[in-house]
């Protein structure tokens, strides 16, 4: 079946423009999850979605960060004001439910670059 | 701060010789997993381990988890090149987030 779907798979733009990363997790897969991965280092959790709602937003980095599922399927991560240092890969993940027993199955990931 | 750190950072090894990584963490756990990631692309889950096992397989992979010691060892047996990747763990922190390490980049050479 589908895997995890992520667009775009690479992003360009400006310093200080706005942008947003999709991601179409696998269907019934109940919880949704965002992460930011540096070169040579290992995802950095920002915030997990539970159904519709945010269960954890305590790693986004600061309110130039939201993230949104309305309908507990597709979620976006949106990102104002960009900055140099927010360029990094941008991966999203979902497991059927929330819990540390549950395997987490990733998308490729957005590749992000602020110029 | 990451909860987990693998070491080694990298390791090389030559085509059939069996690999080892070693994750330790820092505060009490539920879970552990091991995942693998190839260049470029998402990670994939390879195993879990609960707290209250020691040891578990699945194929060529043993994983096992020490708690007293606060670490968990991953060995790859009977390498392939295609083991080329890169490995992480990850604990649930008694949380519902997960916290992975910074990897161990894993060269099999044929």
């Amino acid at each position: 079946g589908a895997g995890v779907s992520q667009t775009p798979s690479n992003k360009v733009t400006e310093k200080g423009k706005y942008v947003e990363l999709r991601c179409d997790p696998i269907s019934g897969h109940t919880a949704l999850y965002w992460y930011r991965q540096s070169l040579g280092q290992g995802p950095e959790f920002l915030i997990y979605f539970q159904g519709t709602g945010a269960a954890d937003d305590s790693g986004l980095p600061n309110d130039r960060f939201f993230a949104v599922r309305p309908e507990g399927s597709v979620s976006t991560l949106k990102i104002q004001r960009t900055e140099r240092g927010d360029s990094a890969v941008y991966l999203c993940a979902s497991s059927l439910m929330t819990g540390g027993n549950q395997p987490q199955h990733f998308g490729d990931g957005t590749r992000l670059s602020i110029l | 701060s990451q909860q987990g750190e693998e070491d080694p950072q990298a390791l090389s090894i030559q085509e059939g010789e069996n690999a080892t990584m070693n994750c330790s963490y820092k505060t009490s756990i539920n879970n552990l997993q091991w995942y693998r990631q190839n260049s470029g692309r998402g990670l994939v889950h390879l195993i879990l381990i609960r707290s209250n096992e020691r040891e578990k397989h699945s194929g060529r992979l043993r994983v096992t988890l020490d708690t007293s010691k606060k670490s968990s060892s991953l060995l790859i047996t009977a390498s392939r090149a295609a083991d080329t990747a890169s490995y992480f763990c990850a604990t649930d922190n008694y949380g519902q987030n997960f916290v992975f390490g910074p990897g161990t980049r894993l060269s099999v050479l044929p």
